[in-house]
């Protein structure tokens, strides 16, 4: 079975910093590897996803991830943060066949101006 | 273009108490449905997901069932709530996976926050 850990649970950084979540998945295979995004009290927002092909997956609101097979990670990255992007952000993976779609903990992140 | 609905956005609801949230999808066919959990600090649970009518497969023991009467309708039900059932439940749908599908993600719906008293 596919599993994902994110073991970031709060990060902080300055407006304006770099920005890297981190993500580790487990699957047998090539899986499907999504970043989605979640402001307080609402639905999840995809900001990319990865499938195959290129390994750097560039996504909305300047975000990219970089899906590395050697490290089943798949981090995601901004060179600069704004106070807009503080949210959570979740990393899933999906299995080819299995119909599933499973989530981590997610990855708090706090802006400070 | 697909939307997805799901209400209530908010309940309350006594201990004891039976439990229905719907989603409803549209603008796609045969979508995969999935409910989701989101406890405080936990991250997102999956529940129930479908790929068709009547198929429902359960993620986790629990209080709570799910059906789907319709292809786009997903309903998730509790004869007697708990007050560990307490959280944010969230519906989404997805295009199948299929060989390396470039359209693959999910979609969710505004959640509904359940609180149980």
């Amino acid at each position: 079975a596919q599993s994902v850990t994110q073991p970031d649970i709060h990060i902080t950084v300055s407006e304006g910093a770099s920005l890297e979540l981190r993500c580790n998945y487990s699957y047998g295979a090539t899986p499907y590897l999504f970043w989605y995004v979640q402001s307080p009290g609402q639905g999840l927002q995809l900001l990319l996803k990865y499938f195959s092909g290129d390994t750097l997956v560039q996504g909305i609101k300047g975000f990219e991830a970089e899906f590395k097979r050697s490290q089943s990670s798949f981090n995601l990255r901004k060179p600069s943060v704004h106070w807009s992007d503080a949210a959570e952000y979740f990393c899933a993976v999906g299995a080819l066949w299995g119909n599933k779609l499973v989530f981590g903990a997610g990855t708090i992140l706090r802006v400070k101006s | 273009s697909q939307t997805i609905h799901q209400w209530p956005a908010t309940l309350v609801q006594p201990v004891g108490s039976p439990l229905s949230l719907e989603c409803t999808v549209e603008g796609t066919s045969n979508p995969n449905l999935y409910w989701y959990r989101q406890a405080a600090g936990r991250g997102l649970q999956l529940l129930f997901y479908s790929v068709g009518i009547g198929q429902i497969s359960s993620e986790v023991p629990q209080n709570l069932s799910a059906s789907r009467p319709q292809d786009r309708q997903f309903i998730l039900s509790s004869k007697k709530l708990l007050l560990s059932d307490s959280g944010f439940y969230l519906c989404a749908w997805g295009r199948l996976y299929r060989q390396r599908d470039v359209n693959t993600e999910a979609f969710f719906g505004q959640g509904t926050r359940l609180t149980v008293v």
